[in-house]
């Protein structure tokens, strides 16, 4: 099984601020690599597969980037409604593996 | 619009048995892999089980216990849970994939049921 492994834990930000959240593979996913959103109560939300493509809609201050072990999801400019929290996700291989999430608080 | 709506969680004995249904519109079903996702409360997310190119996929913790199927006549999904567990509490999720068989990420999910497994 491939553990992906997701730090920090908890990210305390600043609106405006820039965020940076890792995600790293114990062997390599390729770019069988996305990232999700989920707001306290709701259903997560896709943002970036294959660990750079902004899925339908999503604004561009989300960005993915990395392959092989280690991703990054960079937030540019922190809204009000990006707090939440974020999971990534490998593809490469059954069984489909999520990382233990990062939360994304106000500073 | 994509919309999948779960229904048939509820509260269940250890042992027990439940079986969780997912309708689905706005899209093509039989086209797309389809496959149930938990959250155990204050938990992340964990795979479950994914029906995809005819074939159906297991975590290891449910294998021999949980059956995933789906209806395409129907565009339901269905998982049937048997030997329930305390740590099988959580929200189930059903999430549509991108494709009929590869790439088994999830773009679109339901608002999920809470299945509660308790004496």
């Amino acid at each position: 099984e491939i553990v992906m492994t997701q730090s920090p834990a908890t990210l305390s930000v600043s609106p405006g601020e820039r965020a940076t959240l890792s995600c790293r593979a114990s062997q390599s996913v390729g770019t069988y690599l996305v990232w999700y959103q989920q707001k306290p109560g709701q259903a997560p939300r896709l943002l970036i597969d294959d660990a750079s493509t902004r899925a339908t809609g999503i604004p561009a201050r989300f960005s993915g980037s990395g392959s092989g072990t280690e991703f990054t999801l960079t937030i540019s400019s922190l809204q009000s409604e990006d707090f939440a929290v974020y999971y990534c996700q490998q593809y490469s291989k059954w069984p489909l593996t999520f990382g233990g999430g990062t939360k994304v608080e106000i500073k | 619009e994509v919309q999948l709506l779960e229904s048939g969680g509820g509260l269940v004995q250890p042992g027990g048995s439940l079986r969780l249904y997912c309708a689905a519109s706005g899209f093509t079903f039989s086209n797309y892999a389809l496959s149930w996702v938990r959250q155990a409360p204050g938990k992340g997310l964990e795979w479950v089980s994914t029906f995809s190119g005819g074939n159906p996929y297991y975590t290891d913790s449910v294998k021999g216990r949980f059956t995933i199927s789906r209806d395409n006549s129907k565009n339901t999904l269905n998982l049937q849970m048997n030997s329930l567990r305390a740590d099988d509490t959580a929200v189930y999720y059903c999430a549509k994939g991108p494709y009929s068989s590869s790439h088994h990420f999830f773009d679109y999910w339901g608002q999920g049921t809470l299945v509660t497994v308790s004496s």
